[in-house]
């Protein structure tokens, strides 16, 4: 069975950088055609996606963040990671990583979610 | 963007009842339209996709329809684990992806 686990810091400062890592266990990212996306749940609101990346390292972002947001991969350790610059308060939410078999097929697979609060 | 709406934004229900959770979206997204379920400490769940078509392993009483602009999430005979946040999804070949803004579901 697939699983997906949220990984980073709880805090971030505003104005810093927000970086998580998402670890797949029990399926291969580089051996397996899928995209391995990032959503956000700010508190008191509706999901907002963020983006994804396909396992051979091609991007797509949501125009409302892609000046801020860099998605990569590293097959090696079986991962993907978010870092997001010059977070603000808005910023704050719950991240998901999630994987899809193409941009256009609905997220199966989901991690538990890691709550992130950007304050000083 | 395509702009998901969902209505109610928040319903409580009795145990056995039915419930309806529509859908709309801001263009025609074919049937290209899907169904998660949110609780907490858990992973989302996906419910249906593609408007109607069931997922392996999901009760039967959740059952979607709908296509273009319009969808509806139905659970019948509900019970207390239902109690969630239920978002749809629309993952239609313009980007960006896009979700409706949350139902939450409240099981007096």
């Amino acid at each position: 069975q697939l699983q997906l686990q949220e990984s980073g810091p709880r805090l971030v400062k505003p104005s810093e950088t927000l970086a998580l890592t998402c670890t797949v266990s029990g399926g291969s990212i580089g051996s397996s055609t899928y995209f391995w996306g990032w959503i956000r749940r700010p508190p008191g609101k509706g999901l907002e996606w963020i983006g994804s990346i396909y396992y051979s390292g091609s991007t797509y972002y949501n125009p409302s963040l892609e000046s801020r947001v860099t998605i990569s991969v590293d097959t090696s350790k079986n991962q993907f990671s978010l870092r997001l610059n010059s977070v603000t308060a808005a910023d704050t939410a719950v991240y998901y990583c999630a994987r899809h078999l193409l941009t256009t097929t609905p997220f199966e697979y989901w991690g538990l979610g890691t709550p992130v609060t950007v304050s000083s | 963007e395509i702009v998901l709406t969902q209505s109610p934004d928040f319903q409580s229900v009795t145990p056995k009842e039915k419930v309806t959770i529509t859908c709309r979206a801001s263009q025609s997204i074919g049937s290209s339209l899907h169904w998660y379920q949110l609780k907490p400490d858990q992973p989302p769940k996906l419910l249906i996709k593609y408007a109607s078509q069931s997922i392996s392993g999901v009760p039967s009483r959740f059952s979607g329809s709908g296509s273009g602009t319009d969808f509806t999430l139905t659970i019948n005979n509900l019970e207390a684990e239902d109690a969630a946040t239920y978002y749809c999804h629309q993952s239609s070949s313009r980007l960006p992806i896009t979700f409706g803004q949350g139902t939450r579901l409240e099981i007096k």
